[in-house]
């Protein structure tokens, strides 16, 4: 499968744990992008990145949110002391350029915080 | 501040009928737009495409239409079948910022009756 590869499916976490989410983009895909989607919500932007380079940020919450996407290996989006408002799906996506490419998902993450 | 808007979180049509599923955006910046499905447990996937030098794309049963002076779009199925029952996404991106995600709606859940 080449696609956008997601893990885990899902997530349970205890209020004050960290949450790790990891995505590895498409095969010759060097953009990587994290969404939110919180319960009867669209797709909120978090952050932007190519491989070792934060792009773009600005959807991101400025406290205890942080992402990478190192030379080797996947992205990571962690989220440390988790509440409740963090319960939400977390999809990735990838794209080969930037500015118009269209975006190739994957399955989410589905991040409950209990 | 939503900058893409789907008015309609839901929408029924019999199978077999024409479904129009529409999107307005504010930000003029935007030259490039995407429709996106998803299914239940499933990262979107992308539909089809326009970009703001036409105001019609068409593949298959899917058309898109863009109206740049209403700052409008809208998705056509016809026919529509019971597969198409998903949540669609309308999403904008202004190519000329370069690195730059996508800025998705909330979504319209679109149900076909058989």
């Amino acid at each position: 499968n080449a696609g956008v590869m997601q893990n885990p499916r899902h997530l349970v976490r205890r209020r004050g744990q960290e949450a790790r989410l990891r995505c590895s983009p498409m095969k010759g895909h060097s953009h990587v992008y994290w969404y939110r989607q919180l319960p009867e919500e669209g797709l909120k932007f978090m952050v932007y990145l190519q491989k070792e380079n934060i792009i773009d940020e600005s959807g991101m919450p400025k406290e205890r949110f942080s992402a990478e996407f190192p030379k080797e290996g996947p992205s990571i989006l962690r989220i440390q002391q988790v509440v409740r408002g963090d319960s939400a799906a977390y999809f990735c996506a990838s794209s080969r350029g930037s500015g118009g490419e269209k975006l190739f998902f994957g399955s989410g993450t589905q991040l409950s915080v209990l | 501040d939503q900058q893409v808007k789907q008015n309609s979180p839901s929408l029924s049509v019999q199978e077999g009928r024409i479904s129009i599923l529409n999107c307005d955006y504010t930000n003029s910046m935007f030259d490039y737009f995407l429709w996106y499905k998803k299914y239940p447990a499933e990262g979107p996937t992308f539909l089809i495409s326009i970009s703001s030098i036409k105001d019609k794309n068409e593949d298959g049963r899917f058309t898109v239409f863009l109206n740049k002076s209403a700052k409008h779009l809208s998705l056509h199925i016809v026919p529509s079948q019971p597969g198409d029952s998903a949540v669609y996404f309308c999403a904008a991106t202004s190519t000329a910022r370069g690195a730059d995600g996508l800025t998705f709606g909330k979504g319209t859940h679109l149900i076909i009756q058989p």
